[in-house]
């Protein structure tokens, strides 16, 4: 079974940092595209940060770009988010989120984590 | 930056009814579009991408269409367990973006 299961949330004070873990499992992580989208309390989704499946290459939301970096570790079936200079506005649930493989128009994400509580605040 | 749009933002519909919901994006994404299924309290489902190929374990009623900047999902007859808030989501360009959302709830 496909399980994406998040940790590291917590309560944190603005200007802090914090690492979200996603540790993934039935499945090879190697062959995929993770990302990570947030959702504050009571609002939409918002997509946050996509790294290839090597790693080679990473995006950014413009609200994050420059204080969050998204990695992976295939060997070890992890993705990371490193975020710092954390601010009140960043404060939501974090998933982490598998993506459809490429080909043709396929896309989105069809797995999700449950998802990981980030509370930015003095 | 490719924005998104969803009309209506509240839609009220009886069960058994259909439901129509609409996305619009500011620029063509040609068919790079999914639809998302989220409950309260619950994680985001993925219910079509390509703007019309429905997931895995999807059910039939759930129909994707449209291409370019005009999509639409349709529900063709609501169950209980669909009263919830659908997003839409362009792949097509960096940033990706979700569209508001529209809430789907009993009439």
């Amino acid at each position: 079974e496909v399980q994406l299961l998040e940790s590291g949330g917590g309560l944190v004070q603005p200007g802090g940092s914090l690492r979200l873990s996603c540790a993934a499992s039935g499945f090879t992580l190697s062959t995929y595209v993770m990302n990570w989208v947030r959702q504050a309390p009571g609002k939409g989704l918002e997509w946050v940060s996509s790294i290839s499946e090597s790693g080679g290459e990473t995006h950014y939301a413009d609200s994050v770009k420059g204080r969050f970096t998204i990695s992976r570790d295939n060997s070890r079936n992890t993705v990371h988010l490193q975020m710092n200079s954390l601010r009140a506005e960043d404060t939501a649930v974090y998933y982490c989120a598998k993506r459809l493989p490429y080909g043709g128009s396929s896309g989105g994400f069809d797995k999700w984590g449950q998802g990981a509580l980030v509370t930015v605040s003095s | 930056e490719i924005v998104m749009t969803q009309s209506p933002a509240t839609l009220s519909v009886s069960p058994g009814e259909r439901a129509t919901l609409s996305c619009r994006a500011s620029q063509s994404l040609n068919s790079n579009l999914a639809w998302y299924q989220q409950k309260p309290g619950q994680t985001p489902r993925l219910l079509i991408y390509g703007a019309s190929t429905r997931a895995t374990d999807i059910p039939a009623r759930f129909s994707g269409s449209g291409s370019g900047t005009e999509f639409t999902l349709t529900i063709s007859s609501l169950q209980s367990e669909d009263f919830a808030v659908y997003y839409c989501q362009q792949y097509y360009n960096w940033p990706l973006t979700f569209g508001p959302g529209t809430k789907v709830d009993v009439k």
